[in-house]
């Protein structure tokens, strides 16, 4: 059965420094999202992608993070410059249609020191 | 905030028992969604409820959706060890992310 990938599993960096997380969808799905979930906490929304273009980010996403699809497979998220409170466990999702079930990556932990 | 707020935060059960989740939400929604998470791992879906639609069910899984109160419950039949894991409802507006409750830590006991 197809699923979502991510990688890496576990990405350590010193704050200020810039890390690309990577999901590759499930390979006929349309929409592509990140959450978040910081250790204890719920799981946050933070941007929608379609259509090669963001449609929606929560007040989280910042300037600090972007995304990217740079070829028919790869779904990135990039911070530019990570915080402390950027550390979490970063998980990619997609979907065949607005709206309906996502199918989750395992997730990438990001830990920033 | 629309995020739903699921109760009880953890449910401890013996093997057999029948356990129910609930969850409220704060805002009209498209559907709801329900969650599966596993200590540290992703999330996986279990069930999707319309707006419309008051009752869905999968295999040992219940779901029950009323509007007028926004709430939901989840309720699983014969619960089984493999069953203990963290479960999410999430909401689904008109814009098509999820929004996450805080989570129900079920262990179910052997």
């Amino acid at each position: 059965e197809p699923e979502v990938t991510q990688t890496p599993s576990h990405q350590v960096t010193q704050m200020g420094q810039e890390v690309i997380l990577r999901c590759v969808p499930i390979s006929n799905h349309l929409y592509f999202y990140w959450y978040r979930q910081i250790l204890g906490q719920k799981v946050e929304f933070l941007v929608s992608f379609y259509n090669n273009e963001i449609s929606e980010k929560s007040e989280i996403f910042d300037d600090q993070f972007s995304v990217e699809r740079p070829d028919g497979s790869n779904f990135t998220l990039k911070i530019r410059s990570t915080k402390l409170e950027d550390s979490a466990m970063y998980f990619c999702a997609s979907g065949r249609q607005s709206s309906y079930e996502q199918y989750f990556g395992p997730g990438t932990r990001l830990t920033v020191t | 905030s629309q995020q739903g707020e699921e109760d009880p935060q953890a449910l401890s059960i013996q093997e057999g028992e029948n356990a129910t989740m609930n969850c409220s939400y704060k805002t009209s929604i498209n559907n709801l969604q329900w969650y599966r998470q596993n200590s540290g791992r992703g999330l996986v879906h279990l069930i999707l409820i319309r707006s419309n639609e008051r009752e869905k069910h999968s295999g040992r899984l219940r779901v029950t959706l009323d509007t007028s109160k926004k709430s939901s419950s989840l309720l699983i039949t014969a619960s089984r060890a493999a069953d203990t894991a963290s479960y999410f409802c999430a909401t689904v507006t008109g814009a098509n992310n999820l929004f996450f409750g805080t989570g129900t830590r079920l262990t179910v006991i052997p």
